[in-house]
């Protein structure tokens, strides 16, 4: 167990329509990462938060977006889904904010969209 | 922008030695890291290299050279359970400190 939750672990949601994906990092850890990861592809960075601030940006389509509250956890929100986001995403934290040696994944969220 | 290439599959039997390699491209190079994800699991940190050299810890063992912009994974007495996919992953400065990963090798041991 990474210390790193995600819920939740399945959703499945029609074209169209918008789901928000939760993360809740390891204790202390104030980075977090979403990467999504489709079918027989590696892990894409999408988005990073520090301390509930946009940190950096990665392929993320416009219809994504992020935020990181003040106890840390965070949300991706999807919008306007397409066959292709069905992917598993995965929310990641690190130890040390700027220099991460280690990111702790989440077991990750299977989306389907159908 | 960031590159990394490693090759897609690797096939080998139980108890045997095996290398992966990992070639990258970043501005800005603050280390390599090497993740294994069982299938559709979470990504596990195995190792990094912040320095040229290797880095050994039980049966696997990372190499970095930062003159060659490569480095390796070398997984010792292959068993069945190390069948996975193995990334290899470099910070980006221009993605704040987030991993870029390579697109996996998936790494097949049978018996």
């Amino acid at each position: 167990d990474s210390g790193v939750t995600q819920t939740p672990k399945h959703l499945i949601t029609a074209t169209g329509q918008r789901v928000t994906l939760r993360c809740s990092p390891r204790s202390g850890d104030l980075s977090v990462y979403w990467y999504q990861q489709s079918l027989d592809q590696g892990l894409q960075f999408l988005i990073q938060y520090y301390n509930g601030e946009e940190r950096a940006k990665g392929n993320i389509l416009e219809r994504f977006s992020a935020q990181q509250f003040p106890d840390l956890h965070s949300e991706l929100n999807l919008s306007s889904l397409e066959l292709g986001d069905s992917a598993l995403y995965f929310c990641a934290s690190s130890v040390k904010g700027n220099d991460p040696t280690e990111a702790f994944f989440g077991q990750g969220t299977r989306l389907t969209v159908v | 922008g960031q590159s990394l290439e490693q090759p897609s599959e690797v096939t080998a039997v139980e108890g045997a030695i095996v290398q992966i390699n990992c070639t990258y491209q970043t501005s800005g190079f603050y280390g390599l890291s090497w993740y294994q994800q069982h299938d559709g699991g979470a990504p596990t940190f195995l190792s990094y290299n912040a320095l040229d050299g290797l880095e050994e810890t039980g049966r696997f063992s990372s190499f970095l050279s930062r003159s060659d912009s490569y480095g390796y994974l070398l997984l010792q007495e292959l068993q069945m359970k190390d069948s996975a996919s193995y990334f290899c992953a470099v910070r980006d400065s221009q993605a704040g400190t987030a991993l870029i990963f390579g697109k996996g090798t998936t790494l097949s041991v049978s018996s």
